[in-house]
């Protein structure tokens, strides 16, 4: 299985400022033929399912705001939140979609400081 | 705009079967991959298979022993069973939508959830 470590586990920004989240999978999810790295980015918020975020690891969700953004490749992936608004407050989560099975990093929460 | 609703008992007895359905809204099931996932709090988020419309599978090779979906497009269903459970199956069951272009996809719509408990 593809190992997704994410970190921090968690993190406290004060509002407005910058959240930065890593992932890093155990190998790549780079499929070389088609340039894309399979990987996406979920926020999940208390009693709720999962949203997905970011797919092709850089590819916002319609209707997601633009304050969020995925970059990496490879094996190293980064999600930014670029200010952080007082509804970010969530646990955070990557998932590798190049291999089975999925695989979903363990999650980071992210709080208001 | 898709909707999807996880629908089965909240609570199973060790070693008997769970069934889970979900049933999808506001959108086709044809051309569509199908997927189920897990959450507990031991072990996260675990993806545990997908199903295409046409009925081809994909499972997570630690639960391809115990585990059967099936779909059903006239009802706009798909369906999931994990037989000889544990207290280890004790979690949040999502289904969840991917998208039409393969069977390796990002997640786009996801159910509540149904709470399952694992318990005599």
């Amino acid at each position: 299985d593809i190992v997704m470590t994410q970190s921090p586990d968690s993190l406290a920004v004060s509002l407005g400022e910058r959240a930065t989240i890593n992932c890093k999978s155990s190998q790549s999810v780079l499929y070389n033929s088609k340039n894309k790295n399979y990987l996406a980015w979920y926020q999940q918020k208390p009693g709720q399912p999962p949203k997905l975020l970011i797919y092709w690891a850089s590819t916002r969700e319609s209707g997601v705001p633009d304050r969020f953004s995925g970059s990496g490749s490879g094996t190293e992936f980064t999600l930014t939140i670029s200010s952080l608004q007082a509804e970010d407050v969530a646990v955070y989560y990557c998932q590798q979609y190049y291999d089975t099975p999925r695989t979903f990093g363990q999650g980071t929460k992210v709080e208001i400081k | 705009q898709v909707q999807l609703q996880e629908s089965g008992p909240g609570l199973v007895r060790p070693s008997e079967t769970l069934s889970l359905t979900c049933s999808v809204s506001g959108g086709p099931m044809t051309s569509f991959y199908w997927n189920w996932i897990r959450q507990s709090p031991g072990k996260g988020l675990e993806w545990i298979g997908n199903i295409y419309y046409a009925g081809s599978t994909k499972y997570s090779p630690s639960l391809r022993s115990r585990v059967t979906m099936s779909v059903d497009t006239s009802k706009n269903q798909f369906s999931l069973k994990i037989k000889s459970l544990t207290a280890a199956d004790t979690a949040m069951y999502y289904c969840a939508r991917g998208p039409s272009y393969g069977p390796n996809g990002y997640l786009e719509y996801w159910g509540q959830g149904i709470l399952v408990t694992v318990s005599s």
